[in-house]
């Protein structure tokens, strides 16, 4: 399948200082990237839904702000969290989304092997 | 509101036995597609098999098969010939096919399988 990758697989910061996580997508253009959190046992929730080119659409409850997102190419997005809080400490988890290819029967999303962020 | 539930936090299975992971889900959108994946302990979520809402035939991926019924609204994961490396956390995910709100995917709370020797 399609492959993403991620960086850096872990981060431990201090509190108060800002954390990039970058995701790409290394065989394929993806137009659509996808931003998620996982807190421990949980379910994935999702932040943002990136598109190259243009802003980041927030889902509800998530601060814009805090949670900065560039899609600036089509392989491409980061997220940066902002001024983080022991309690941003998380997995992040980013997802691109492939072309519907010729034939098959919808476009898929693959994820990246995950960020886990830890906020001292 | 779309909405994914999987009733099963925990399971156990005998080795080389099948298994089915329960996933039942609510749309009002006609064209949805239901996805599986699996997370191992190392975090990374890895993409399983797909059954689109129009697709007549049930999807087969290797071991790992899909029951979909449709007018039941569940897509239950099966894992045949169970292996140790089965072992991980399985997620039930849909999207709608309509742009807007509900075309994201979104994941049921999950199950995690584990599979004894």
């Amino acid at each position: 399948g399609a492959v993403v990758s991620q960086h850096p697989s872990r981060v431990i910061c201090k509190s108060g200082t800002s954390v990039k996580i970058e995701c790409r997508s290394l065989d394929f253009q993806a137009t659509t990237m996808f931003w998620y959190r996982q807190f421990p046992k949980q379910s994935l929730m999702l932040m943002a839904t990136s598109n190259e080119g243009s802003k980041a659409t927030y889902e509800q409850g998530v601060e814009k702000d805090k949670f900065l997102i560039n899609h600036a190419s089509l392989t491409l997005s980061t997220l940066t969290v902002t001024s983080a809080h022991p309690e941003d400490s998380s997995f992040y988890i980013c997802s691109a989304r492939t072309p519907r290819l010729a034939g098959g029967p919808t476009d898929t999303q693959y994820f990246g092997p995950g960020t886990r962020l830890t906020v001292l | 509101a779309q909405k994914i539930t999987q009733t099963q936090p925990g399971m156990f299975v005998q080795e080389k036995e099948a298994v089915t992971l329960d996933c039942t889900y609510d749309t009002s959108d006609q064209s949805y597609g239901l996805f599986w994946y699996k997370q191992p302990s190392s975090g990374e979520m890895i993409f399983l098999i797909y059954q689109g809402s129009y697709d007549e035939q049930n999807a087969t991926e290797g071991r790992y098969s899909l029951n979909f019924q449709k007018a039941r609204k569940s897509a239950n994961l099966v894992i045949s010939a169970s292996q140790l490396g089965d072992s991980a956390m399985y997620f039930c995910a849909m999207r709608g096919f309509y742009g807007g709100a509900t075309n994201k995917l979104i994941f049921g709370t999950g199950t995690l399988l584990a599979v004894q020797p």
